[in-house]
C-alpha cells in the first residue's frame, strides 16, 4: 500500500461543476502539499497544509490529521484548471512523499 | 522574487555529449532539490543540497554530477547519458527545516532527450 493515495486516479467534468479530489496518507507528516502539473510543463505550488483550510481564488484545501485526510476542491471549474493534480507529504526529513496523481479534464 | 528558473527549457543531446541543467532562486531558500520525471509518474528526488552541501544523493548514476556553487545557484553537470535518461528534470528550493509555513518552490523544468 502506497503511503499517499489519491482518489479519484481520473476525472472528466463539465465546465462549471464543483470538483474534489482526496488524499490520504498513513505516516507522519509535517506538512501536506498539493501541486498542480499541466501536460509537458513544471510544477506549480497550490497549497502547503499542515491543519485547517486554505483558500485561494477558486481553489479551496483542508486537511484532517487526525483522519490524515485532506481533499482538494475546485468551485466554477473551467476547462484552464485541467491539469494533474498531485499530493505530496513532507515527513522531518527533506523529502516529499507523492501521490500518484489525480488527471482531471474539464471540458467545455 | 518568489520563482525557481530553470535552463534551458529543451535540450537534445548525443550520448557522448556534456551538458549542464541550470537553476536559480532568490528566495533564500537553503535546500536545492533535482528530480527526475518520467511520462506520468511522480518526479524521483535525485539531489538534495543543504546550506550548499550535498546530503542526499539518491544513487544516481556518476553520469549525473550536481554542483551548488552558493546559496542560488543549483547545476546538473550531464556526461555520457543514455537514451533512458529522457526526461523532465525539476528543480527545487525549500527552508531545510520543516513544519511551519515553509514549502517548496518548484521550476518549469528542462525537458531533456538523449539521442
Amino acid at each position: 500500500k502506497n503511503e499517499v493515495e489519491q482518489s479519484p486516479q481520473n476525472l472528466t467534468a463539465q465546465e462549471g461543476e464543483f470538483i474534489t479530489i482526496n488524499c490520504s496518507y498513513s505516516v507522519g507528516i509535517s506538512a501536506l502539499h498539493w501541486l498542480q502539473q499541466h501536460p509537458g510543463g513544471g510544477i506549480v505550488s497550490l497549497f502547503m497544509l499542515s491543519s485547517g483550510k486554505k483558500k485561494h481564488g477558486r481553489l479551496i484545501a483542508t486537511i484532517n490529521i487526525q483522519e490524515k485526510h485532506s481533499s482538494l476542491h475546485i468551485t466554477a471549474s473551467h476547462p484552464r484548471d485541467s491539469a494533474v493534480y498531485i499530493c505530496a507529504v513532507r515527513g522531518s526529513n527533506y523529502q516529499l512523499i507523492w501521490g500518484a496523481g489525480t488527471k482531471l479534464i474539464i471540458k467545455p | 522574487d518568489t520563482e525557481v528558473t530553470q535552463t534551458p527549457k529543451h535540450l537534445v543531446m548525443g550520448m557522448t555529449n556534456k551538458k549542464s541543467l541550470k537553476c536559480e532562486q532568490h528566495m533564500g531558500h537553503r535546500a536545492m532539490y533535482w528530480y527526475k520525471q518520467k511520462a506520468k509518474k511522480p518526479p524521483e528526488l535525485m539531489f538534495v543540497y543543504s546550506y550548499e552541501k550535498l546530503s542526499i544523493n539518491e544513487s544516481v548514476p556518476s553520469r549525473f554530477s550536481p554542483e551548488c556553487p552558493n546559496s542560488s545557484l543549483l547545476n546538473l553537470h550531464l556526461h555520457a547519458l543514455q537514451p533512458e535518461d529522457s526526461a523532465l528534470y525539476l528543480c527545487a528550493s525549500s527552508q531545510p527545516w520543516a513544519g511551519g509555513n515553509y514549502g517548496y518552490t518548484f521550476g518549469s523544468g528542462t525537458r531533456l532527450t538523449v539521442v
